[in-house]
């Protein structure tokens, strides 16, 4: 399967703690972008990348969250010191240069702070 | 930030039944307007992009309208089948916000 994938699909935590998300995107796609979907919105844009850099993130997006793409390829983010409103789904996609072209989407990871 | 909304947040419909949504956003500063079916437990999967005014797409029994002008887009689902139900997502790409901004959906459920 050459899609999107993300990695865990489920994470439970408790408040506090440090949480870790990957992302791999389609291998020729040199952007890739992390969202955060909550209960009946639409995803939320967190931040992007083209290739290894971080080329703009969210004013709305918490200190507490970092992202990295160190080789241009997977990426990662992280929480730190979750909070029970970091509860959501986060979605990784991915796509070519171009800032229309069509975004493909993994599965997600589903966060739930207790 | 963009303000875009979606019309009507639910609908539920008979299958045979055909149905259509709206997505409007701010027309100034637009590059492209993105659709997506996202279905429960699976990805959001991308349906069409559409860039000019007046486009008109379409994908088997699904087609997209849009006009730039005043801000807003259709989306129509002619003869609605069971496996359509899911949320419909709209997403403008402006010049000014840099990446998309979804609404916050159409939710779609086709009854047998």
């Amino acid at each position: 399967d050459t899609g999107v994938s993300q990695d865990p699909r489920h994470k439970i935590t408790k408040r506090g703690q440090n949480v870790t998300f990957r992302c791999d995107p389609i291998s020729e796609h040199n952007r890739l972008y992390w969202y955060r979907q909550t209960l009946g919105q639409g995803p939320e844009f967190l931040t992007y990348f083209q290739n290894e850099a971080q080329l703009e993130k969210s004013r709305l997006l918490s200190d507490r969250f970092s992202a990295e793409r160190p080789k241009g390829s997977f990426s990662t983010l992280e929480i730190q010191r979750t909070e029970q409103g970091d509860s959501a789904m986060y979605l990784c996609a991915s796509s070519l240069p171009s800032g229309g072209d069509t975004q493909y989407f993994g599965p997600g990871t589903r966060l739930t702070v207790l | 930030i963009l303000n875009v909304e979606q019309s009507p947040q639910s609908l539920h419909v008979q299958e045979g039944d055909s149905t259509n949504f709206t997505c409007s956003f701010p027309s100034s500063n637009f590059y492209a307007l993105h659709w997506y079916r996202w279905e429960t437990a699976k990805s959001p999967e991308a349906l069409f992009v559409m860039t000019l005014n007046g486009d008109e797409k379409k994908k088997g029994r699904i087609s997209a309208t849009l006009n730039t002008k005043e801000g807003y887009s259709y989306l129509y689902i002619k003869g609605s089948q069971p496996e359509d139900s899911a949320t419909y997502l709209c997403a403008p790409f402006s010049g000014s916000a840099r990446q998309l901004t979804f609404g916050s959906g159409t939710q779609l459920t086709v009854l047998p």
